[in-house]
């Protein structure tokens, strides 16, 4: 079975520049979850997906938003682009949604922002 | 909302020794504890995880316990090898909430 795939792997982007990002859950599962991981940090959650709703959402400004499809694939955008948002952004995904399910990341992809 | 912290920050061991890497966290409500392991460039991978109706589970080298009424768990690995080094992250789920808490991660390094 493919685990989570995510597109881009790498990207640089000028600031005041906007990017998305897309992620592919493991076939058959529901819920997307999306971090935010900069070097020396920790996983800083940003929001949630389920059945195309936005379950869940982090402290994060409005410039950063998600979506997700009716086949569970799931897109963040972020836009007007700040030096400080060069990070690894990680897509997880889970059978369902709800506590016990065990998340599951993609490779993650490396955002440059200059 | 859930908080999770994690200590320590860093930590370094001998070949052969064990290593502990402790969490707390402040929702009582939580019920799943997953510990995470992240080696340089990939993914964090699920290494072992707890439900709260379980005070311990092992596997091979390396263990979880959880005390509830303290809210801490943790994670033990016996006889450490060179590739145990990596950064390790405790999280932390609430009933229904979906979203898992993560601490701040621990690096691990195994000294030969």
């Amino acid at each position: 079975k493919a685990g989570v795939t995510q597109t881009p792997r790498y990207l640089i982007k000028t600031r005041g520049q906007q990017v998305t990002l897309s992620c592919s859950p493991i076939s058959g599962h529901r819920s997307v979850s999306w971090y935010q991981q900069t070097p020396g940090q920790g996983l800083q959650f940003l929001f949630e997906y389920f059945s195309e709703t936005q379950r869940n959402k982090g402290n994060f400004p409005g410039r950063f938003s998600g979506r997700q499809f009716s086949n569970s694939r799931s897109e963040m955008n972020v836009s007007t682009l700040e030096l400080g948002d060069s990070a690894l952004y990680l897509c997880a995904s889970s059978l369902d949604i709800g506590s016990g399910n065990t998340i599951y990341f993609g490779e993650g992809s490396w955002l440059t922002v200059v | 909302g859930e908080n999770v912290e994690q200590h320590p920050s860093t930590l370094s061991v001998q070949e052969g020794d064990s290593a502990v890497i402790k969490c707390t966290y402040s929702d009582s409500a939580s019920n799943y504890f997953p510990w995470y392991k992240q080696e340089l460039g990939k993914r964090p991978q699920l290494i072992i995880d707890i439900r709260s109706n379980v005070g311990e589970k092992k596997d091979q080298r390396i263990a979880v316990t959880l005390n509830k009424t303290a809210k801490h768990f943790s994670l033990h690995i016996t006889e450490t090898q060179p590739e145990d080094s990596a950064v390790y992250f405790c999280a932390a789920s609430v009933t229904n909430a979906g979203k898992s808490t993560f601490g701040d991660g621990t690096t691990l390094t195994v000294k030969p």
